[in-house]
């Protein structure tokens, strides 16, 4: 158990639908990063937060958004989705400022979308 | 941005056998990681190794940062360690990893 929390583990939706997944991360750490994987697809970096304020921006869709509340946990809001966004979507946490450290990843959020 | 290459892309070795996945990065780095994402889809930390040596059980990892690669060994193969075999780099202004495309290993009994 890597301690950090991803809800829901997994969610089917249909084409067009609004969801938001969300991550607590692990005890103590103050930078969370959001990552997408495809199906037969590497992992790609969506957005990072640290303390509350976005870090850095990848290969993010503008139908994306994400944030990072006062007490850290963060979401990652999907909308008009489109089948192409079927993916499992990882929330990783470490402790530091960004690229200083160690990161852990949750579990996933497997969203499939019909 | 930085560009991360893993070799080999698919590995099948009989169970007990011995192997070496390498990573490959295109510019200097302060931060390496080895991930094992298993069936389910659940990536494990193996090692934080930006450079030296590192053991853990069957498993070991060096990263020669002043070459740009980092070896990751696995030795007396079970077949719980098929998966994926992620390495993910950081450095200098991007404050998140950058995760090659993986090695995909198969144990077989």
């Amino acid at each position: 158990d890597s301690g950090v929390t991803q809800t829901p583990k997994h969610l089917i939706t249909a084409t067009g639908q609004r969801v938001t997944l969300r991550c607590s991360p692990r005890s103590g750490d103050l930078s969370v990063y959001w990552y997408q994987q495809s199906l037969d697809q590497g992992l790609q970096f969506l957005i990072q937060y640290y303390n509350g304020e976005e870090r850095a921006k990848g290969n993010i869709l503008e139908r994306f958004s994400a944030q990072q509340f006062p007490d850290l946990h963060s979401e990652l809001n999907l909308s008009s989705l489109e089948l192409g966004d079927s993916a499992l979507y990882f929330c990783a946490s470490s402790e530091g400022p960004p690229n200083t450290g160690e990161l852990f990843f949750g579990e996933g959020s497997r969203l499939t979308v019909l | 941005g930085i560009q991360v290459e893993q070799s080999p892309p698919d590995l099948i070795l009989q169970e007990g056998a011995n192997s070496t996945l390498r990573c490959n990065f295109s510019d200097s780095v302060n931060n390496l990681q080895w991930f094992h994402q298993n069936p389910w889809g659940q990536l494990i930390n193996l090692f934080y190794i930006p450079s030296g040596t590192k053991q853990n059980g069957r498993l070991s990892a060096t990263t020669v940062a002043t070459e740009r690669y980092s070896l990751l060994y696995i030795s007396s193969s079970q077949t719980t360690d098929s998966g994926v075999y992620f390495c993910a780099v950081g450095g200098g202004s991007q404050g998140n990893l950058i995760f090659g495309k993986g090695t995909k290993l198969s144990v077989k009994p």
